[in-house]
């Protein structure tokens, strides 16, 4: 089945210390996306890619990295600069619709929910 | 810029039907419904196009209103099963980047 795989499901990170958080799919999709998500809170976009070896900062890219060097993968390396990392990680990945160039619907992951120790 | 739901909650018997608005300030280009359960992941429910129809996805519906700006959800004789959090996301523009509004929690009791 097509899908988009998330992993570690838990990760914790001492301070100081970089993660790197795994986003695959299989689904073909050309444009992959990262949002942090804080209890009681939307979604907020880190980082998004469109095509390969292409991507953009969202609203909340600071203390982030990201590469797309496959289309099928977009991991995302939390860094000991984002202060407050503590939060439920969402990758997610569309195609295009044919017309107007709209979004089909987002598929996303299970989540990768990180804790600072 | 980010679209407002309203309202921000909801509680239901189930058999209810309810209304969940997103309304924005800028033009629309498309307009995303997604639910959330408790520690998951959301899932679609319905994309609505500038004109385009309105949707339907089981007895869930939506409608898109261009001049107002504004999608509305509605959920028809509530099931157990549609309680959680329902965001839209909008689209401006072509650049494929939705944005969130902060969601309408939804409860259904028996």
């Amino acid at each position: 089945d097509g899908g988009i795989t998330q992993s570690p499901k838990y990760l914790f990170r001492k301070e100081g210390q970089n993660v790197t958080l795994s986003c695959e799919q299989n689904l073909n999709h050309d444009a992959m996306y990262w949002y942090r998500q804080d209890p009681g809170q939307g979604l907020r976009l880190i980082y998004y890619s469109q095509i390969v070896n292409d991507f953009q900062k969202g609203d909340i890219a600071e203390g982030y990295s990201v590469s797309r060097e496959k289309k099928e993968s977009f991991p995302l390396t939390v860094t000991s600069a984002q202060k407050n990392p503590t939060a439920f990680y969402l990758c997610a990945s569309s195609s295009r619709t044919p017309r107007l160039s709209a979004s089909y619907g987002y598929t996303f992951g299970s989540g990768t929910r990180l804790t600072v120790v | 810029q980010q679209p407002v739901q309203s309202p921000q909650a909801v509680i239901l018997r189930e058999g209810e039907d309810a209304v969940i608005n997103c309304s924005s300030s800028k033009a629309l280009y498309s307009v995303h419904w997604y639910r959330q359960k408790h520690g998951e992941a959301p899932v679609f429910l319905m994309i609505l196009l500038k004109g385009g129809e309105q949707m339907r996805h089981e007895k869930i519906s939506a409608s898109f209103n261009e001049k107002k700006q504004q999608s509305s959800l509605y959920l028809t004789a509530s099931q157990l099963s549609y309680s959680g959090t329902y965001f839209c996301g909008t689209e401006h523009d072509n650049n494929r980047k939705l944005i969130w509004g902060l969601g309408t929690s939804l409860a259904v009791n028996p």
